[in-house]
């Protein structure tokens, strides 16, 4: 159990590129999750996925942003036209159903320039 | 909905002393459970320790226990003989028991450990 794995750990792009993030949860977790945290700040929620369902985005995800998890495995999320107040570390984190507990990922910090 | 409010920006303790960090909450919901996670500089966040809300007794792991105070909504975080290693960045979260999950974190509290 290598825990949960995130890539990149830092990108840096320029406003109106696409990003895409990838996210491996710990293996046989069928819960993951996104969340955004900007500095000095707690993680806010992004969206969730049960298997390979989404089953909740947050209002905070705008049309620009889109997230996967095709075969209920790792998962991506998209940032179409990347903007300034998009930089931020994007967190990871799985869990299994019923335990409650979450395990995050190291990250990856998006900067926008 | 779920609120959780933080109202420690940063909070300071010398090597082996005691350190109590606090956090406030609003809910909802009448099953719920509550975390402490921490955030060590430029690494990942990890669990401290979890409560469930219809369990009264408090939480205690190792050296880390918490003063849960439902009626109060308050749940606040002790660090008996603190150590260097407790230095980090702590979050207070809350969890609805009737969803999946999603965790509702405070502002966090940075901790500075002094030798």
């Amino acid at each position: 159990d290598t825990g949960v794995s995130q890539d990149p750990r830092h990108k840096i792009t320029k406003r109106g590129q696409n990003v895409t993030f990838r996210c491996d949860p710990i293996s046989e977790h069928n819960r993951l999750y996104w969340y955004r945290q900007t500095l000095g700040q707690g993680p806010e929620f992004l969206t969730y996925f049960q298997n390979e369902a989404q089953l909740e985005k947050s209002r905070l995800l705008s049309d620009r942003f889109s997230a996967e998890r095709p075969k209920g495995s790792f998962s991506t999320l998209e940032i179409q036209r990347t903007e300034q107040g998009d930089s931020a570390m994007y967190l990871c984190a799985s869990s299994v159903q019923g335990e409650n507990i979450q395990y995050f990922g190291a990250g990856t910090r998006l900067s926008v320039l | 909905a779920q609120t959780v409010t933080q109202s420690q920006p940063e909070m300071s303790v010398q090597e082996a002393e005691t350190v109590t960090l606090s956090c406030t909450y609003d809910t909802s919901e009448s099953d719920y459970y509550l975390f402490w996670y921490k955030q060590p500089p430029s690494r990942q966040m990890i669990l401290v320790i979890r409560q469930e809300a219809y369990k009264q007794q408090n939480a205690t792991e190792n050296r880390f226990s918490v003063n849960f105070q439902k009626a109060a909504k308050s749940f606040s975080l002790k660090i008996s003989d603190s150590q260097l290693g407790d230095a980090a960045m702590y979050f207070c979260a809350s969890a609805g028991g009737t969803s999946y999950g999603k965790l509702t974190f405070g502002q966090g509290t940075i901790l500075t450990v002094h030798p």
